[in-house]
């Protein structure tokens, strides 16, 4: 089954220091993209970074970067610098490539920046 | 321009009752997909439009469920009757034609069936 598990439910983070958000995910294609999604309180998804598999580079986005670690079936997203607009659901997500390209979620992670 | 509408925002409706859910994506964007988040869990897909023609409905949980995107503009999600499970938030998002576009998502439409 195709699935993405990210384990920590919450993270809280002061205001300017760094926090990684960790994603696994289980897939038996080799083809794929990977995605971090955040979700603001009461507000639209929006794409924060992502990563094709075919490239060992790690996608890097201003403050936003991941550790890709395909071997592992690891994507992990580290927000450095963070700020208070951080605040957010973020959802680890996958999407293979060709087929219907639907995207599989995890459950998210609540991120909480303290001032 | 203008991003992924949703109406309504919220809905609260009673068990055996039918709601429609509505999703306008971004004017030219041929993708549009619908899912859904049950409140703890995971944002699970439930289907994919092209244009008008439907690429994949596995992700449907019955036949409750009736999605229709006429001309290829906007989509409809309808459930009739609805049931207590499907409480949660709908999200509906586009992208143009491309496997590596981005979705768009909308602010989602939260129903509550009581």
């Amino acid at each position: 089954a195709q699935t993405v598990t990210q384990s920590q439910p919450e993270m809280s983070v002061q205001e300017a220091e760094t926090v990684t958000l960790s994603c696994t995910y289980d897939t038996s294609e080799s083809d794929y993209y990977l995605f971090w999604y955040k979700q603001p309180p009461s507000r639209q998804m929006i794409l924060v970074i992502r990563q094709e598999a075919y490239k060992q580079q790690n996608a890097t986005e201003n403050r936003f970067s991941v550790n890709f670690q395909k071997a592992a079936k690891s994507f992990s997203l580290k927000i450095s610098d963070s700020q208070l607009g951080d605040a957010a659901m973020y959802f680890c997500a996958y999407r293979i490539q060709g087929g219907s390209e639907k995207l599989v979620f995890g459950k998210g992670t609540k991120l909480t920046v303290n001032p | 321009e203008a991003g992924v509408t949703q109406f309504p925002s919220h809905s609260v409706i009673e068990k055996g009752q039918t709601v429609t859910l509505r999703c306008d994506p971004i004017s030219g964007h041929d993708n549009l997909y619908w899912y859904r988040r049950v409140m703890g869990k995971e944002i699970k897909f439930l289907l994919h439009f092209v244009k008008e023609s439907k690429q994949d409905e596995s992700g449907m949980p019955n036949n409750r469920f009736l999605a229709e995107r006429t001309g290829g503009t906007y989509s409809t999600l309808k459930v009739q009757p609805a049931e207590l499970e499907d409480s949660g938030v709908y999200f509906c998002a586009s992208s143009p034609w491309g496997s590596y576009s981005p979705l768009h998502f909308g602010n989602g439409t939260r129903l509550t069936v009581t």
